[in-house]
């Protein structure tokens, strides 16, 4: 199918562990996203792509690790999960060239809902 | 630094009803601003995109407004069905490419 998707859809997991939540699109665009949505706070960055091999740190990126060794893929790792860590959290990608600049709308995944028990 | 407000946080209104939901922000310096609309469980779905240099954007029965100088934006809804229930976002996307700031959204609930 075509678009991002990401697994698990729920998950829940015990304080310490590590876990990791996939992503994948099919549009081959540069950019990718990692947010999580959380009641109060709306949808927060925690860390962002703008190509293969090309990571950088968003609003909220204590704890968590990116990789992206490949165009469609950026995996989301808590190194050790914490309970603060518990919500929905969300991947997203974006186009940007020559002729889409800045105005490429995000697409989103369905997400992820993690619990950190 | 952007903040993106959404009021009111809910909504209610009969089906067949007319209705205008508000974003504003407080930095006119945005790229573009993009509305989506969630439904329960699931992710964000993108509505429209307005260009810092547009006025407005239609798609079938919606119609995005924006007024950048000013810091508002505008969704308006034609005939609301109870499909349209969902919550509503607004994002704005300004200060680098990976800089799009959400609101908070508004829930609307249309009643058959």
């Amino acid at each position: 199918d075509a678009g991002i998707t990401q697994s698990p859809r729920y998950k829940i997991t015990e304080t310490g562990r590590q876990v990791t939540l996939m992503c994948h699109q099919t549009w081959s665009h540069s950019y990718m996203f990692w947010y999580r949505q959380d009641l109060g706070h709306g949808l927060r960055l925690i860390y962002y792509s703008a190509a293969a091999d090309i990571t950088d740190k968003g609003e909220v990126p204590d704890g968590y690790v990116v990789s992206r060794s490949k165009t469609e893929n950026f995996p989301l790792t808590l190194e050790s999960a914490t309970r603060s860590q518990t919500s929905v959290y969300f991947c997203a990608s974006s186009d940007v060239g020559q002729a889409t600049s800045y105005n490429s709308p995000l697409h989103f995944g369905n997400g992820t809902r993690l619990t950190v028990t | 630094k952007q903040e993106v407000t959404q009021i009111p946080a809910a909504l209610s209104v009969p089906e067949g009803e007319n209705l205008v939901l508000n974003c504003s922000f407080t930095d006119s310096a945005i790229y573009n601003l993009q509305w989506f609309r969630q439904d329960p469980g699931k992710g964000l779905t993108s509505l429209l995109l307005i260009q810092s240099s547009q006025r407005e954007q239609t798609s079938g029965r919606l119609n995005a407004s924006l007024d950048k100088s000013s810091g508002r934006s505008t969704l308006y809804i034609a005939a609301s069905q109870p499909g349209d229930s969902a919550t509503y976002l607004c994002a704005v996307r300004g200060g680098g490419y990976q800089k799009v700031t959400f609101g908070t959204g508004t829930k609307l609930q249309v009643i058959p």
